[in-house]
Order: C-alpha cells, then sequence, then structure tokens
C-alpha cells in the first residue's frame, strides 16, 4: 500500500526550531518529487517546498524561504522539513505529498498525501 | 506568488451539476497544463480528483471533470452526490518551479 506518514509536529515558542518527517512506504521514493503543504486553522491549503526525486533541486514559497530547509535520505524513504525561526502564522497542519509523475514536481497533481502532523507556534 | 481566485462557496441539489472556477493569471494557469484540483473533507487529506488539469486518476469518478479556458480553470461534478459535499481546491504550476494554490470552495449538497 501507498502510504505516507508525517511526524514530528507539536508546540514550539516563536523564533523556535523543528524539524518534521514523512516516512515513505509502497513505491519507488527516490523517483518521485515531494512536496511540503501546509493548512492553518480553518484557512486553505499553501504550498510550502518541493525537492526533486535525487535531492539534488529545492524549491520554497517566499514566505518560508531562508527559514525553511527541506531534503530527503532516499536510503531511509524519508522526506523532510527543518523550519527555523518560527512565527505565530507558520502554525498550521503540515503535509506531505507526491509527485503524480515522475516526471513531474508535483504541479500536473500530488497523488498521495499523509494524515498531517500539527504544528503550533505560540508562547 | 499569488494565490489563485475561488468561489467561496457554491450548492446545489443532488443529481444537478455544479461548476466551480479557479482565476490566474498569464504566469500560471493560463500558461502551463498544470492544473489539478483536490477534494477535502472536513479533518481529513487532500484527495486528488484532476491531474494535468482534465485527466482522472485512477478510482475517481467519471461525475468528475476539468477544463480550462484562457487563464481560468474549472472543475465540473454532475450528478450531485451528497458525499460530494465538502472543501475543493485548485493548484497551479506557477513558474520558477513554485506552485500556487486556490483558496478553496466550500460545495453544499442541499
Amino acid at each position: 500500500e501507498v502510504q505516507l506518514l508525517e511526524s514530528g509536529g507539536g508546540l514550539v515558542q516563536p523564533g523556535g526550531s523543528l524539524r518534521l518527517s514523512c516516512a515513505a512506504s509502497g513505491f519507488t521514493f527516490s523517483s518521485y518529487a515531494m512536496s511540503w503543504v501546509r493548512q492553518a486553522p480553518g484557512k486553505g491549503l499553501e504550498w510550502v517546498s518541493a525537492i526533486s526525486g535525487s535531492g539534488g533541486s529545492t524549491y520554497y514559497a517566499d514566505s518560508v524561504k531562508g527559514r525553511f530547509t527541506i531534503s530527503r535520505d532516499n536510503s531511509k524513504n524519508t522526506l523532510y522539513l527543518q523550519m527555523n525561526s518560527l512565527r505565530a502564522e507558520d502554525t498550521a497542519v503540515y503535509y506531505c505529498a507526491k509527485a503524480f509523475s515522475p516526471r513531474g514536481l508535483g504541479g500536473e497533481g500530488m497523488d498521495v498525501w499523509g494524515q498531517g502532523t500539527t504544528v503550533t507556534v505560540s508562547s | 506568488q499569488s494565490a489563485l481566485t475561488q468561489p467561496a462557496s457554491v450548492s446545489g441539489s443532488p443529481g444537478q451539476s455544479i461548476t466551480i472556477s479557479c482565476t490566474g493569471t498569464s504566469s500560471d494557469v493560463g500558461s502551463y497544463n498544470l492544473v489539478s484540483w483536490y477534494q477535502q473533507h472536513p479533518g481529513k487529506a487532500p484527495k486528488l480528483m484532476i491531474y494535468e488539469g482534465s485527466k482522472r486518476p485512477s478510482g475517481v469518478s467519471n461525475r468528475f471533470s476539468g477544463s480550462k479556458s484562457g487563464n481560468t480553470a474549472s472543475l465540473t461534478i454532475s450528478g450531485l452526490q451528497a458525499e460530494d459535499e465538502a472543501d475543493y481546491y485548485c493548484c497551479s504550476y506557477a513558474g520558477s518551479s513554485t506552485l500556487a494554490f486556490g483558496g478553496g470552495t466550500k460545495l453544499t449538497v442541499l
């Protein structure tokens, strides 16, 4: 079964750091780009970051550029999101998602999503 | 990176058809055939309903269809059913290896 399982969320103070993980199974992880997408409470979806299958290329939304770092370990089938200098507006459920096509970044569609992990930034 | 524009809400009766629009610009929706649509029920993860503008993944009902004209993409749901009640989001490639989501549309089945 194709599956993504996020972990690492929690409560953190403004200015703090957190690392999210996303464990993948059921597909050839290294063949697909992966994204992080977040959803603030009661709000819509926001694309955060993406990484190529090899890990050699990374991309970020302006809202997190310079503060968040996406990475992956293909030997462990795991995606990461290192979040630094966290702000209250980063409070959200964070989802990891798989690109639909091996040739795509995810713009063509993202067909597998995790259940999400909640990040709360508050003092 | 600007969000795409969707109506906040739409509604329809069982059996009817509804269309949700997703308006972008010539830099995103208008320039690429890379629009996808997601269904999200409360408390659940999004589900891919349409990819590459008009294609349905395996397992998605043929009651769901996608199209595009200029800078506007559309999702049409025909033969509305109670289980279609959910939030729907469009997403487009926005150039420079970035993606943009729409603000979301709440579908109510009357």
